[in-house]
């Protein structure tokens, strides 16, 4: 159980276009989930807290205009990196929570995405 | 801020000895410190965690130890096996609802046949 999946597992795009990355709880409901980015060799960087039905909230220096997430359901959030640069370029893990006062994450597979 | 510093950042045993990564943090509040390993290309995968109102967990060859006077905790590795081999994080999180885990910078281990 507690199985999370991220699609799609590679994308490339060209500079100045968006792009949607889907993180789905595929067995349990998750009230929070949360995005991550992770450069090469480096730690994860939590970059927002997803909670369903609510706005989420950003980590000081991410810009919530860029990175534009949308938890629509207890079983779905999305992120989309809008009019993305090559600095973007990164990969990005989601993770969730199936519920209030469950400690333990579910991490997703992760999302490459290269913008040329 | 929040802060998790992990040591070391590589970490190279031989085959069958033990491998220690040591982890401290800020924010006093923490009360829930997880561990977890990482392929390369994979997504992260827990190995073990702690609870502040325990000092010791084991289970099998990984243990974790946590110092909540120094804000101290480690991971131990004993009998490492060359698909030990990845990189390891360590992380801080008040719990709760909205359980923000803080990463460290992670250790990457290298265990020699």
């Amino acid at each position: 159980g507690a199985v999370v999946s991220q699609h799609p597992s590679r994308v490339i795009c060209k500079s100045g276009t968006s792009v949607k990355i889907e993180c789905r709880s595929l067995d349990f409901q998750a009230t929070t989930m949360f995005w991550y980015r992770q450069f090469p060799k480096k730690s994860l960087m939590l970059m927002a807290t997803s909670n369903e039905g609510s706005k989420a909230t950003y980590e000081q220096g991410v810009e919530k205009d860029k990175f534009l997430i949308n938890h629509a359901s207890l079983t779905l959030s999305t992120l989309t990196v809008t009019s993305a640069q090559p600095e973007d370029s990164s990969f990005y893990i989601c993770s969730a929570l199936s519920g209030q006062g469950i400690y333990e994450q579910y991490f997703g597979p992760g999302t490459r995405l290269t913008v040329t | 801020g929040e802060n998790v510093e992990q040591h070391p950042s590589t970490l190279s045993v031989q085959e069958g000895d033990s491998a220690v990564i040591k982890c401290t943090y800020s924010d006093s509040a923490s009360n829930y410190f997880p561990w977890y390993k990482q392929e390369l290309g994979k997504r992260p995968q827990l190995i073990i965690d702690i609870r502040s109102n325990v000092g010791e967990k084991k289970d099998q060859r990984i243990a974790v130890t946590l110092n909540k006077t120094a804000k101290h905790f480690s991971l131990h590795i004993t009998e490492t096996q060359p698909e030990d081999s990845a990189v390891y994080f360590c992380a801080a999180s008040r719990g709760g609802a909205t359980n923000k885990l803080i990463f460290g910078t992670g250790t990457l281990l290298a265990v020699q046949p």
